[in-house]
């Protein structure tokens, strides 16, 4: 069956600081994708990255990367250079048949000044 | 260009009544999806809409159900309310059924007393 695994309820980090939020996932199709999205306190999901599963090179949207190690089944998501603004819950979630998405139960990302 | 609205905002209701939650896609998008977020949890898929037809259906009960009208807006219907019902429930678009990329509206979030 296919699941996400999130591992950590809440991190601190201190501003400016890099920090890494952990993905597992489960699933035995060849052919899947793995996204992270923000959540602010809003409530709105706001899309940071993807990664295919036959994609050779790791993610990289700005401060964001996507640490994909297959093998492992980790996607785990690097914030370089945190700020303020980046406190909020992170969701790792993986695309399911064509339509489904998987998520995971979140991470609590504050960032302390 | 606008993004993707839903309607109401916030919606108080009382156990056994039936609601309905409206979705606008982005423009030109075709495919509409609709999950259920309980407060502390990660998303969980209810159905997804793709030119008017359903694609998929997670697990959930007959009280709920949804429908694509032609200029591709939808509606999620749920009857019977029970106070479990109480979530945010976020839509979502995208470009097509196989389209990696969701993009997410507010929210619409429903209590149940």
């Amino acid at each position: 069956a296919q699941k996400i695994t999130q591992t950590q309820p809440g991190m601190f980090v201190q501003e400016k600081e890099a920090v890494t939020l952990d993905c597992t996932y489960d699933t035995s199709d060849p052919s899947y994708g793995l996204f992270w999205y923000k959540q602010p306190s809003s409530g709105e999901m706001i899309f940071l990255i993807y990664q295919g599963s036959y994609d050779q090179q790791n993610a990289t949207e700005g401060r964001y990367s996507l640490n994909f190690q297959k093998a492992r089944k980790s996607a785990n998501l690097v914030i370089s250079a945190s700020q303020l603004g980046d406190s909020a819950m992170y969701f790792c979630a993986m695309r399911w048949s064509n339509y489904q998405l998987i998520w995971g139960a979140g991470t609590k990302l504050i960032i302390k000044p | 260009d606008a993004g993707v609205t839903q309607s109401p905002t916030h919606l108080i209701k009382t156990r056994g009544q039936q609601v309905t939650l409206r979705c606008s896609p982005i423009s030109g998008h075709k495919s509409v999806s609709w999950y259920q977020q309980v407060l502390g949890q990660g998303p969980q898929f209810i159905f997804q809409y793709y030119e008017k037809e359903e694609r998929g259906r997670g697990n959930f009960p007959d009280r709920f159900s949804a429908r694509q009208f032609p200029n591709y807006s939808s509606e999620l219907n749920v009857n019977a309310l029970l106070l479990g019902d109480s979530a945010l429930y976020l839509c979502a678009s995208s470009g097509t059924t196989g389209s990696y990329e969701q993009y997410f509206g507010p929210g619409t979030r429903l209590t149940v007393t």
